[in-house]
């Protein structure tokens, strides 16, 4: 069964040093969403992207966080540079270009971020 | 925008029936999915209800009821592998995306 796949899955890093994480959403999905949760809540969108156009980035911080799919395939979310508050897990999912998609989404494994 | 509201803790007895509640309040509310997520795991998608009334997949039944603004996951015949976060999520009409509610966590007890 294809499955979205994340890199690193766990990333401690220092604070105001740079990270970046990687997404390949599964094979066909159009639509490719970066969350970040924080521990005990649910997913909070960051940025959708559709194809390799951004769909909404209103929720990402952009001072200090970039999202990019440069081809319309794999994505690459980064920041710098990071603050202790950024650490959470970062979600990526991906879906096809429906309504469907909008709700049914698949969802990667996560990369755990842990800014000390 | 959307906000969705689930009690954050459900504990029930292996063998049980177990409800979870979510009522949301919402502009342009297409639809309310629900999203199981074990410790550590990813959230992975178990139903959706963009009609009123009662969608059934195997041991876990969902319903929504617009006027109410309300919905529920029903699990029945509880395993204790069904212990994790379950999570409701709505999508608005055109939005194509989810809101998720802040979760709650199911602890089935032998």
């Amino acid at each position: 069964e294809a499955e979205v796949a994340q890199s690193p899955r766990y990333k401690i890093t220092e604070k105001s040093q740079a990270v970046a994480f990687w997404c390949d959403p599964i094979s066909g999905h159009a639509t490719l969403y970066w969350y970040r949760q924080i521990l005990g809540q649910g997913p909070e969108l960051l940025v959708q992207f559709q194809d390799e156009s951004v769909v909404d980035d209103s929720q990402l911080p952009k001072d200090r966080f970039s999202a990019e799919r440069l081809k319309g395939v794999d994505s690459t979310l980064k920041i710098q540079p990071a603050e202790l508050g950024d650490s959470a897990m970062y979600l990526c999912a991906s879906s096809l270009n429906s309504q469907r998609g909008t709700y049914e989404q698949y969802f990667g494994p996560g990369t755990r971020l842990t800014v000390t | 925008g959307q906000s969705l509201e689930q009690p954050s803790e459900v504990t029930a007895v292996e063998g049980a029936i177990v409800q979870i509640n979510c009522t949301y309040q919402t502009s342009g509310f297409y639809g309310l999915s629900w999203y199981q997520q074990h410790d550590g795991g990813a959230p992975t998608f178990l139903s959706y209800n963009g009609l009123d009334g009662l969608e059934e997949t195997g041991r876990f039944s969902s319903f929504l009821s617009r006027s109410d603004s309300y919905g529920y996951l029903l699990l029945q015949e509880l395993q204790m592998k069904d212990s994790a976060s379950y999570f409701c999520a709505g999508s608005g009409a055109g939005s194509y995306q989810l809101t998720f509610g802040k979760g709650t966590k199911l602890s089935v007890i032998p």
